[in-house]
């Protein structure tokens, strides 16, 4: 079956510019994660959701950041007024119901370069 | 707070040649934990996860991890690697107490480097 799937594959930004990340889940996975993933580095947690539910942003590096999954499917990372120091890779990550064992299934990530 | 150390950034070996990757995890409350493997420009698979019982877990192609309560540790194995297997490997950490409820938490990953 179809996996996690994200969009686009590539971003360029100019610094100052808004940008918008899709994730689509697979079907009728409950849990959502956003990671964060620097070069040479590992992933970092962003934002989780369960459903529609936002129920962690703890992650979140400031209030330019701001994610969203308005009908518990598809989600949208969207930054605002980009950094340089916001380039990195974006991953999403879904699961299939709540919980600390379950297995996450990643997307092919986002590279996002501010210039 | 949890956190993951992989002991070395890089892993040079001959094809055919035994692997170990090393993790190290900190936590004060029980933990569950994975291994995740990257190829370039793709995202991350799981190879592997203990949630609880025998402390010999196996994975998919040829890989296992032992997990050890006393020394926490959940090094990752294979007797004899492939040209294929040369990717970078990422040990993760999950459980209550961590930074949200589910979220894995990753150490700064292993490049496995096989050549011939």
């Amino acid at each position: 079956g179809a996996g996690v799937s994200q969009s686009p594959r590539y971003k360029v930004a100019k610094r100052g510019q808004d940008v918008a990340l899709r994730c689509d889940p697979i079907s009728g996975h409950v849990s959502l994660f956003w990671y964060q993933q620097a070069l040479g580095q590992g992933p970092e947690f962003l934002t989780y959701f369960q459903n529609e539910a936002q129920l962690d942003k703890s992650g979140l590096p400031s209030d330019r950041f701001f994610a969203e999954r308005p009908e518990g499917s598809v989600s949208t990372l969207k930054i605002q007024r980009t950094q340089q120091e916001d380039s990195a890779v974006y991953l999403c990550a879904s699961s299939l119901a709540w919980g600390s064992q379950e297995t996450q299934y990643f997307g092919p990530g986002t590279r996002l370069l501010v210039l | 707070a949890q956190s993951v150390t992989q002991l070395d950034s890089q892993v040079p070996v001959f094809e055919e040649a035994p692997v170990e990757l090393r993790c190290n995890y900190s936590s004060s409350v029980s933990v569950y934990l994975f291994w995740y493997v990257q190829y370039p420009n793709q995202g991350l698979q799981l190879l592997l996860k203990y949630l609880s019982g025998s402390t010999l877990v196996k994975g998919i192609n040829g890989f296992e991890a032992e997990f050890n309560k006393s020394q926490t540790s959940f090094h990752l194995r294979k007797p004899s690697v492939h040209i294929s297997d040369t990717a970078e490997y990422f040990c993760a950490v999950s459980g209550p107490g961590g930074q949200a409820g589910t979220a894995l938490i990753f150490g700064k990953g292993t490049t496995l480097s096989v050549s011939s």
